[in-house]
């Protein structure tokens, strides 16, 4: 079965300063992994996604993740913090792609002025 | 395209009651999800339609749930004989082919 585990329920970072979110995966078959981040009363926002092309993934507002096989990882990156990519950040797995996409607890990402 | 529509945003039910969400979807997209979000979880998959077939369901998904989308478009969530524990976020997604989700904006239930 599929899961994903995100360490860390509360980062706090200061504005300027590297974000860095993580996430581990757990699937017996090549996973798709994705980051969503999600607003105040508002739904999820596809912020990249893994599809086993490149390793290293780029997606909106500066974040990238990289997919570590030998780690199970998919960690979320961003060099500079602004106080606008304050928010919770969710991880997902789904092995076909779409189907079913299981998500992770969240992280709350609180940017410090 | 105005995205994923969920309404109403908010609802607020007496337990026993029965209540009913609706979602319209990306005019082209063909697959449809329902999730439910409870406060500091991440979202829990509760079904999907690929048009107006549904496909799967989760085991979340108790028989005083039940969903439907008639014509392969909207789709309506309903759970009947509310309970307490009902309280949560709906949210409703749709995609199509490979591509990600697109969320909507979600309706949030308050059984009292």
């Amino acid at each position: 079965a599929q899961s994903v585990t995100q360490l860390g329920s509360h980062v706090s970072v200061s504005e300027g300063a590297l974000v860095l979110l993580r996430c581990n995966y757990s699937s017996s078959v090549p996973p798709y992994l994705f980051w969503y981040v999600q607003y105040p009363n508002q739904g999820l926002q596809l912020l990249l996604k893994y599809t086993s092309a490149a390793t290293l993934v780029k997606g909106i507002n500066g974040f990238e993740a990289e997919f570590k096989k030998s780690e199970t990882s998919f960690h979320l990156t961003k060099p500079s913090a602004h106080m606008s990519d304050a928010a919770e950040y969710f991880c997902a797995v789904s092995w076909d792609n779409n189907n079913d996409m299981r998500f992770g607890a969240g992280t709350r990402l609180t940017v410090k002025p | 395209d105005t995205g994923v529509s969920q309404n109403p945003r908010h609802k607020i039910t007496k337990r026993g009651q029965n209540v009913t969400f609706r979602c319209d979807p990306i005019s082209e997209h063909n697959r449809l999800y329902w999730y439910r979000q409870t406060l500091g979880q991440g979202p829990e998959f509760l079904t999907y339609f690929q048009n107006e077939a549904q496909l799967e369901k989760s085991r979340l998904l108790s028989d005083r749930f039940s969903a439907e989308r008639p014509k392969g478009s909207f789709s309506t969530l309903e759970i009947q004989r509310t309970e307490q524990g009902d309280s949560a976020m709906y949210l409703c997604a749709s995609s199509l082919g490979t591509k990600g989700y697109t969320f909507g904006s979600g309706t949030r239930l308050t059984v009292v």
